[in-house]
This record gives C-alpha cells, sequence and structure tokens, in this order.
C-alpha cells in the first residue's frame, strides 16, 4: 500500500528552540506533499506545499524539505512558540484524493 | 472569501434519526470533500465530488449519503448512524478536481461538525 507515515505523535521542546517534524513515504513517489495544521475539534489549515524537484521551501519560521532519497519531508518551525503548538499534519495527493498522515503533536512549553 | 462554512457546528442523534451537514463555500471551487476523523486520528476521505458530480466513494456506508446541489454547497445526509459513527465531520473545497500528477491542490477545511450519535 502507499503509507505515508509520520511516525512521533508527540513532540515536546522548549520556546525558541527548533522544531523538526519527519513524514516518511513508502512505495510510490508523490509528485508533492503538503503540510497542514490542525488545532483542536478545527479543521486542519494548509500550511506548504513542496514538489519533489524542490528541495527546500521556506514561508516565515516553517520550512519543508524533501529528499526523494530517504523518502522523506522534513517540517522545521525555527524560534518556536507556545502558539505553535497544536498538530501537525503530512499529506500527499494524488489527482484529487488526498491521505494524510497520522499527526505528530507538538508542544512548545514556555 | 477563504472560508469554508460548515452547519451545525454540534449534532447530537439517536440511531433513527434523520439529519443532514450542510457545507459552503465562494471561493469558485470545483471540488468538495468530506472526511471522517476520529480522535487522535487524520482525517479519512468519504466522498469526493468534482463539478458537482460524485467521483470518489471511499466505500463508505449507504447510510451516509452525499448531495451537491450546486458549485457552492455540499450536504451529508444521515440516516440510521451507529454509535461508532460519532467523529467530527470535516468539509473541504479545493480548485481544481483534475489535478495532474505535477500539479498541486491545496484543500481548504471548514470548522467540522461534531456529531455524537447515541
Amino acid at each position: 500500500s502507499q503509507k505515508i507515515e509520520q511516525n512521533s505523535e508527540a513532540l515536546n521542546i522548549q520556546e525558541g528552540k527548533t522544531a523538526t517534524l519527519t513524514c516518511n513515504y513508502t512505495n510510490y513517489s508523490p509528485a508533492y506533499l503538503q503540510w497542514y495544521r490542525q488545532d483542536p475539534g478545527r479543521g486542519p489549515v494548509f500550511l506548504l506545499l513542496i514538489r519533489e524537484n524542490e528541495k527546500e521551501k521556506r514561508k516565515e519560521r516553517l520550512k519543508v524539505t524533501f529528499d526523494t532519497t530517504l523518502k522523506q519531508s522534513l517540517f522545521h518551525i525555527t524560534a518556536s512558540q507556545p502558539a505553535d503548538s497544536a498538530t501537525y499534519l503530512c499529506a500527499r495527493g494524488n489527482f484529487n484524493k488526498f491521505y494524510f498522515g497520522s499527526g505528530t503533536k507538538l508542544n512548545v512549553k514556555p | 472569501d477563504t472560508e469554508v462554512t460548515q452547519t451545525p457546528k454540534h449534532l447530537v442523534m439517536g440511531m433513527t434519526n434523520k439529519k443532514s451537514l450542510k457545507c459552503e463555500q465562494h471561493m469558485g471551487h470545483r471540488a468538495m470533500y468530506w472526511y471522517k476523523q476520529k480522535a487522535k486520528k487524520p482525517p479519512e476521505l468519504m466522498f469526493v465530488y468534482s463539478y458537482e458530480k460524485l467521483s470518489i466513494n471511499e466505500s463508505v456506508p449507504s447510510r451516509f449519503s452525499p448531495e451537491c446541489p450546486n458549485s457552492s454547497l455540499l450536504n451529508l445526509h444521515l440516516h440510521a448512524l451507529q454509535p461508532e459513527d460519532s467523529a467530527l465531520y470535516l468539509c473541504a473545497s479545493s480548485q481544481d478536481p483534475f489535478g495532474a500528477l505535477t500539479r498541486t491542490d491545496t484543500q481548504y477545511f471548514g470548522p467540522g461538525t461534531r456529531l455524537t450519535v447515541l
């Protein structure tokens, strides 16, 4: 099956540090990967998209990398803040079907 | 307007009830989606509508019946649900329902309807 996996259920870090979340995929090569943020009881909010031919994408304090050799995408939040605490989901798209990883719950402690 | 709205926010229903969830977007998106999300799990795709036609049904039980009356509206009709159907139901829309593999399409989600089946 074409899996997309986020191996860490939760990540606790101190405010000001860089948070790094991992998304791995197996048995296929996605044309792109997306990252979403979800707060409790709310719908996911799109953050960043990275294509297979892009090594890195940035948006303010966010950075996403895509390593097709390792079959992995990394999502970084620099200078993390308590307000960054949420669940972060990676997703792959295939035409108009989207599949989400299980998510990583980030907790940034003041 | 980049908002997807969903009503109601909360719904409690018995197993014999019939109810409907509603979703609306005014971004001109031509694909609309229903997802089901259980606690601490990722959203699971249920249905996809492309240009108001049902294009994907992910083997969802017939007690869930989607409807797309026009390009801005999406309904999910519920009948004879089971307690295990209790979940957050999310609606989403995206611009391009027939994106090729090298094209990209991001989804805009509504806030969801928290459904409890007694």
